[in-house]
């Protein structure tokens, strides 16, 4: 069966470190791959999407970076974050098999204090 | 661009009785999928279930099922005897391209014993 993992679950940063956030899909090949964010209370917001290892699109202009050096890990990451980077991040996968699911990962909590 | 509005914010209902969650869509494209995302307080995003725009069908999940008006643009989640672990916020999600998903600010849902 197919997972996903994510990590950290929580991250408190100072405002200016970097960041990395990682996600990784075990059980599937060639899955699609996406960043999504979650402000407080509110609905999910597209950062980032892959198709395929080195493919990045992104949705919004940010602070933010992804990266996808392997077929099932993409990275997300900031060389100097903000107070607006707060927020709760999911890494999402899917497939033409998973007929247009998403399945998410369990989120990291980020602060930046 | 495609815009997703619930304008319940909150929704309370008994447990064992039906509720229903209002979404409305706004796009220009005729192919289309549409989703109903819960994501209770462990903030896990789980899929409830999804629709094909071009099926005239309602999709049906056992108590979970859906009133799609193409016409009206509308796209409304029942929940049929409504249980304690019903409770969370509700996601109506609108995607054309697959995996990118345009999100509600959702509906917090929840069943009183």
């Amino acid at each position: 069966s197919q997972t996903i993992h994510q990590w950290p679950a929580t991250l408190v940063q100072p405002v200016g470190s970097p960041l990395s956030l990682e996600c990784t899909v075990e059980g599937t090949s060639n899955p699609n791959l996406y960043w999504y964010r979650q402000a407080a209370g509110r609905g999910l917001q597209l950062l980032f999407y892959s198709v395929g290892i080195g493919q990045i699109s992104s949705e919004v202009p940010q602070n933010l970076s992804a990266s996808r050096p392997q077929d099932r890990q993409f990275i997300l990451s900031s060389k100097k974050l903000l107070l607006s980077d707060s927020g709760f991040y999911l890494c999402a996968w899917g497939t033409l098999r998973t007929n247009e699911k998403l399945f998410f990962g369990s989120g990291t909590q980020l602060s930046v204090l | 661009a495609q815009t997703v509005t619930q304008s319940q914010p909150e929704m309370s209902v008994q447990e064992a009785e039906t509720v229903t969650l209002s979404c409305t869509y706004d796009t220009s494209e005729s192919n289309y999928y549409l989703f109903w995302y819960k994501q209770p307080p462990s903030r896990q995003m789980i899929l409830v279930i999804r629709q094909e725009a071009y099926k005239q069908q309602n999709a049906t999940e056992n108590r979970f099922s859906v009133n799609f008006q193409k016409a009206a643009k509308s796209f409304s989640l029942k929940i049929s005897d409504s249980q304690l672990g019903d409770t969370a916020m509700y996601f109506c999600a609108f995607s054309t391209s697959y995996g990118k998903l345009t999100f509600g600010q959702g509906t917090i849902l929840t069943v009183h014993p």
